[in-house]
């Protein structure tokens, strides 16, 4: 089967780096994304990567591994805003797009 | 004014019932998706359409049915809601390319008694 995993929880401090961790078995793999989503609202874009290595936009960075069936997400200065889910999904060898269940990230003074 | 819009955003509804939920976008795109999200579960891909003529199930298709109205348009029915169809439904759109990224909608709150 397919299986995208992540932490359930985390918790930060604001002005802090978090990284957000993504490990996935799927069949074949065309991609990885990562969309932030706030309670009650809609998912939004956030990074993909198809390549390893990582790729730094802003704040937030996204690091890829292919061998390693590994991604993490880097947030850094963070700030109250940043409080949110965070989705990991990966396109699988049928252009499917396979989600795994989101890691919310809560942001402490 | 947003790309993507759903209507309704909240609906208590009744089991046996019969509901639609409708889909709106203005981002010119082909592919339009539904998905449902359940708490500590990720997206679940329900029905997706990559043109007007084009319908595929998803994932957990028992249960819904869809319809393309429209290149913009895209419904989503439940044609005798039960209590497990309780969930926020998304509508997604993207463009042709198979790994272009998806656009949701705000979302509509179900709650089937």
């Amino acid at each position: 089967g397919q299986n995208i995993d992540q932490p359930t929880e985390m918790t930060a401090t604001e002005g802090a780096i978090v990284q957000i961790n993504c490990t996935y078995q799927t069949s074949g793999f065309n991609g990885l994304f990562w969309y932030q989503q706030h309670a009650g609202e809609a998912p939004t874009f956030l990074s993909y990567n198809v390549l390893d290595g990582l790729e730094e936009k802003g704040r937030f960075s996204s690091f890829l591994s292919r061998s390693k069936g590994y991604s993490y997400l880097l947030l850094k200065e963070l700030q109250m805003k940043d409080s949110a889910s965070y989705l990991c999904a990966v396109v699988d060898s049928n252009y499917q797009l396979i989600w795994g269940a989101g890691t919310k990230l809560i942001i402490k003074p | 004014d947003a790309d993507v819009t759903q209507t309704p955003r909240n609906r208590i509804t009744k089991t046996g019932k019969r509901i639609m939920l409708e889909c709106s976008q203005t981002k010119g795109h082909d592919r339009m998706y539904w998905y449902r999200q359940d708490p500590g579960l990720g997206l679940r891909l329900i029905y997706y359409s990559f043109d007007v003529k084009d319908i595929n199930k998803g994932e957990i298709s028992d249960g819904y049915s869809v319809s393309r109205q429209a290149q913009a348009k895209f419904s989503l029915s439940l044609e005798s809601a039960i209590p497990n169809q309780t969930a926020l439904y998304f509508c997604a759109t993207s463009g042709m390319a198979d790994t272009d990224t998806q656009y949701f909608g705000p979302g509509t709150r179900l709650t089937v008694l």
